[in-house]
């Protein structure tokens, strides 16, 4: 299985401020990742697919880029609601598999 | 807006198996763009995925579950379901459904059901 590893594993930020999340693949994937967030007891949410573009009704604060093993997610402006933990997943080869997740907290 | 919900027991005794159901509105399971899939987290643990069916009734499963895994639609119903069956307490886990892509990437997930592998 292709091992997804994100950094850092929590990140404490302000609201307004702009943050970077890194996904690292252990083999390449060309741009078969997604991006998504979860708030406690709510489904997760769809944010980024096919590495860098929006799902539909996504703001465009949220970015994504990267291609092959390296990926990042950028979230410029953070408000209150994007405080969540962000998950980005590998859909090059079944099973799919997923990072371990980075929890974006206010400082 | 689609919407998925998972529902089913919220604890089963080991060696017995596990039965969730997804219900899904505000689109139809009968559609061939869509894998209908299901995820699983055990607590304080990552994300796995445990397989998925697709609208013409091929299935594909985690090799690791394989042996253990069943995946089935009920257009009638616009639901599909997971059965999982010799579970012990490592199958302990929020399962998520989810409608996927077929290229792979999720649009929309569950909320997510605990269920919980106790004697």
């Amino acid at each position: 299985d292709i091992q997804m590893t994100q950094s850092p594993s929590s990140l404490s930020a302000s609201v307004g401020d702009r943050v970077t999340i890194t996904c690292r693949a252990s083999q390449g994937i060309s741009n078969y990742l997604a991006w998504f967030h979860q708030k406690p007891g709510k489904a997760p949410k769809s944010l980024i697919y096919a590495a860098s573009s929006l799902q539909s009704g996504v703001p465009s604060k949220f970015s994504g880029s990267g291609s092959g093993t390296e990926f990042t997610l950028t979230i410029s402006s953070l408000q209150p609601e994007d405080f969540a933990t962000y998950y980005c997943q590998q859909y090059s080869s079944y099973p799919y598999t997923f990072g371990q997740g980075t929890k974006l907290e206010i400082k | 807006q689609v919407q998925l919900q998972e529902s089913g027991p919220g604890l089963v005794k080991p060696p017995e198996t596990l039965s969730l159901t997804c219900t899904v509105s505000g689109g139809s399971i009968s559609s061939f763009t869509y894998y209908w899939s299901w995820i699983r987290q055990p607590p304080g643990k990552g994300l796995e995925c445990i397989g998925y069916i697709y609208y013409g009734g091929s299935t594909n499963y985690n090799p690791s579950l394989k042996s253990r895994v069943t995946i089935s639609l009920d257009t009638s119903k616009n639901q599909f379901s997971l059965k999982l069956s010799s579970v012990t307490a490592a199958d302990t886990a929020v399962y998520y459904c989810a409608r996927m892509y077929t290229s792979g990437w999720i649009d929309y997930w569950g909320q997510g059901t605990l269920v919980t592998v106790s004697s």
